[in-house]
């Protein structure tokens, strides 16, 4: 099956960094990845679509300038929180959507990375 | 409008208990996929099936097995003999056919007991 990895999946960083989270598609070529945001016993939100080698598109209430998104390859997305606060403090987890030839009809999954666990102090 | 409902916000069962999380969905289009998705207590989301919507047969994996109904937009998912590695957050969603857009319903908490 398709294997999507995250890097980190935990980091700690102080109030005003900056952070950067890696999406990468282990054995497929994703060239749309997602990122989601999902608070303690919530589901999933949609935060934004990455585009490989276009801008994303980010979904309505989600800051662009506070989570910058490069999607520079096929293989890979990255997620950028900028001047973190502990507001931000939550786990994010990104996902790529299957090539239609990976699996016959394998068209729209999503396969997900193990997301990562972020502490603003 | 697209919605995902999962009433069962938390499930406790004994082990070897069968389980059943419910499903229910909103949508207008006439052709969409429903999905499960397993989270563990280590935090990914684990693909467990994809079902088209104009697909209504009944699927067996194992242990694990899902109930499409579109008369009553419901795709229940059935766990028999439930073990405590099924111990998890179970999540549904539907996705539009030709956009991106996943639903995710709320997930329904599986604790499995020894």
């Amino acid at each position: 099956g398709a294997v999507v990895s995250q890097h980190p999946s935990w980091v700690i960083c102080k109030s005003g960094t900056s952070v950067k989270i890696e999406c990468r598609s282990l054995d497929f070529q994703a060239t749309t990845m997602f990122w989601y945001r999902q608070f303690p016993k919530q589901s999933l939100m949609l935060m934004a679509t990455s585009n490989e080698g276009s801008k994303a598109t980010y979904e309505q209430g989600v800051e662009k300038d506070k989570f910058l998104i490069n999607h520079a390859s096929l293989t890979l997305s990255t997620l950028t929180v900028t001047s973190a606060h502990p507001e931000d403090s939550s786990f994010y987890i990104c996902s790529a959507r299957s090539p239609f030839l990976l699996a016959g009809d394998g068209k729209n999954i999503q396969y997900f990375g193990a997301g990562t666990r972020l502490s603003v102090l | 409008a697209q919605k995902v409902t999962q009433a069962q916000t938390e499930i406790s069962v004994v082990e070897k208990e069968d389980v059943t999380l419910d499903c229910v969905y909103e949508t207008r289009d006439t052709t969409y996929y429903l999905f499960w998705y397993k989270q563990p207590p280590s935090g990914e989301l684990v693909f467990l099936i994809r079902r088209n919507s104009f697909d209504e047969q009944n699927e067996i994996s194992g242990r694990y097995s899902w109930n499409f109904q579109k008369s009553t937009s419901s795709f229940n998912f059935t766990i028999t003999a439930s073990q405590v590695v099924d111990s998890a957050v179970y999540f549904c969603a539907l996705s539009h056919t030709t956009g991106n857009q996943f639903y995710f319903g709320t997930g329904t908490s599986l604790t499995v007991i020894p």
